[in-house]
């Protein structure tokens, strides 16, 4: 997949803990994103990144932060887990904006 | 891998058909659009891409038609194969990021 790792794959946590998933890419892409996928809404952009600290909001980034510190990492942090956050969330990559490689995705389940 | 229960639009096509997957897409403003394709228990994987200075652009067995005027876009697959089963996203842009529509399933039948 282009390079680009998504970790934990599966996750459950519990409402009101923080949740950090990572994404790793080894293609030295500018370009960085969050996605979350649910039923009924497709892909949904939640945070990405353009250059390292540099980070903007997308359409649904209420509930999460997001930090990159270095090209390969990008973190998401969900400050304190919703049962509404449990979905599947999927970071892709870019070395031009738009034409996004994807990663296997993470379940994350909030009980 | 990770898969998502999607109720979404879909259509069921013979093998050997050509199918034809269109979206709708809101903003007049992008210039920038891609399909994309996503198999059960993976993530999107892209397939075609057309800048908005074009109104047609062909790939292998896939051809993608943009008509600005009415904000449509359309993929068409040739010969359609049971490998091509999936669930198809088209995505606009005009700024840095990519806006997804809600996706068409495509079932294939021999």
């Amino acid at each position: 997949d282009a390079g680009i790792t998504q970790s934990p794959r599966h996750k459950v946590t519990e409402t009101g803990t923080p949740v950090t998933l990572r994404c790793h890419q080894t293609e030295n892409h500018r370009y960085m994103y969050w996605y979350r996928q649910d039923p009924g809404h497709g892909l949904r952009l939640i945070h990405y990144s353009y250059g390292v600290k540099d980070t903007d909001k997308g359409e649904v980034s209420d509930g999460y932060s997001v930090s990159r510190s270095k090209t390969e990492d990008f973190l998401l942090t969900l400050e304190s887990a919703t049962s509404s956050q449990t979905s599947v969330y999927f970071c892709a990559i870019s070395d031009d904006r738009g034409k996004g490689f994807f990663g296997q995705g993470t379940r994350l389940t909030v009980v | 891998g990770e898969s998502v229960g999607l109720h979404l639009p879909t259509l069921s096509v013979q093998e050997g058909d050509n199918s034809i997957i269109n979206c709708a897409y809101s903003n007049s403003a992008s210039d920038y659009f891609i399909w994309y394709k996503q198999e059960s228990g993976k993530g999107p994987q892209f397939i075609i891409d057309i800048r908005s200075n074009m109104d047609k652009r062909q790939g292998q067995r896939v051809t993608v038609l943009l008509n600005k005027t009415v904000k449509h876009l359309s993929l068409q697959i040739a010969a359609t194969q049971p490998g091509d089963s999936a669930v198809y996203f088209c995505a606009e842009t005009n700024t840095d990021k990519l806006i997804f529509g809600t996706g068409t399933r495509l079932q294939v039948f021999p």
